[in-house]
C-alpha cells in the first residue's frame, strides 16, 4: 500500500456547517478506504472507493475518489455533534494522518 | 461489537515485564493485523497474517512479537518495552481474497498500554 497524506489535521466547525477533509497521494492507489475514529473508539470503516472519479454518498457524507485515483475526500454537510471524531483515509492498510473533528453545538 | 476482541482492555507494565496481548475474531476472516496508535504518529501497521502466515513486519523492533496460532487468535508478546512503546495497540481483522483488492478491516477495541 502507499503512504497517504491527510489534511486537515483539526478542524473545528459550528453546527451546521459543512466539513471536508482530503486525502492524497503521490502515486496512482488502487483504492481508498475511509473510517472514522470517535473519542475513546477504535476506527470504524465506512466506504470504499475503488473507480476512477467515483463518487459515493451516505446520508450527509459525500465520497469522492479523484480521476487520477490520486486523491479523495470525504465531505459531511451540515455537521452534527454526532459527527465528531477523526476520519481516517486508508490505502490497503497503510492509513493517513486523520484529521480530528470537532463540532461546536 | 465489531466481532474482534482484544484483552486487556489496558495494561500497565514495568519496563523488565513479560506481557501478552490478545486478540480475537469471531467474523471467520483469514486475514489479522496489529496496529500501533500514538498521540504523537498515525496509525501504524506492525504485523500482517495472512492465512496465518506473516506477510509484513514493518521494522517492529524485535522486544515485540507477534503470534498467530490459527485464523480467530493472534497474539503479540511484549518484552522489556520502553516508556516510548505506550500507546493504543488496535488489532483488525480482514478477509482477504487472493488476487483481490483489499477489504474493509474490521477493529478491536484495543489495549490501552503504559510502560513506565
Amino acid at each position: 500500500g502507499q503512504q497517504v497524506m491527510q489534511i486537515p489535521q483539526y478542524q473545528h466547525v459550528q453546527e451546521g456547517e459543512d466539513f471536508t477533509t482530503y486525502c492524497n497521494s503521490s502515486t496512482t492507489l488502487s483504492n481508498i478506504q475511509w473510517y472514522k475514529q470517535r473519542p475513546g473508539g477504535h476506527p470504524v470503516f465506512l466506504i470504499q472507493l475503488v473507480k476512477s472519479g467515483e463518487v459515493k454518498k451516505q446520508k450527509r457524507l459525500t465520497f469522492q475518489f479523484g480521476e487520477a485515483k490520486k486523491n479523495s475526500s470525504l465531505h459531511i454537510t451540515a455537521t452534527q455533534t454526532t459527527d465528531v471524531g477523526t476520519y481516517f483515509c486508508a490505502n490497503d492498510m497503510r492509513f493517513g494522518a486523520g484529521t480530528r473533528l470537532t463540532v461546536k453545538p | 461489537e465489531t466481532g474482534v476482541t482484544q484483552t486487556p482492555r489496558h495494561l500497565v507494565m514495568g519496563m523488565t515485564n513479560k506481557k501478552s496481548l490478545k486478540c480475537e475474531q469471531h467474523l471467520g476472516h483469514n486475514a489479522m493485523y496489529w496496529y500501533k496508535q500514538s498521540a504523537k504518529k498515525p496509525l501504524e501497521l506492525m504485523f500482517v497474517y495472512s492465512l496465518e502466515e506473516r506477510v509484513e513486519n514493518n521494522s517492529v523492533p524485535s522486544r515485540f512479537s507477534p503470534e498467530c496460532p490459527n485464523s480467530s487468535h493472534l497474539f503479540l508478546h511484549l518484552h522489556t518495552l520502553q516508556p516510548e512503546d505506550s500507546a493504543l495497540y488496535l488489532c483488525a481483522s480482514s478477509q482477504v481474497r487472493v488476487g483481490g483488492l483489499a477489504n474493509e478491516q474490521f477493529f478491536g477495541p484495543g489495549t490501552r498500554l503504559t510502560v513506565l
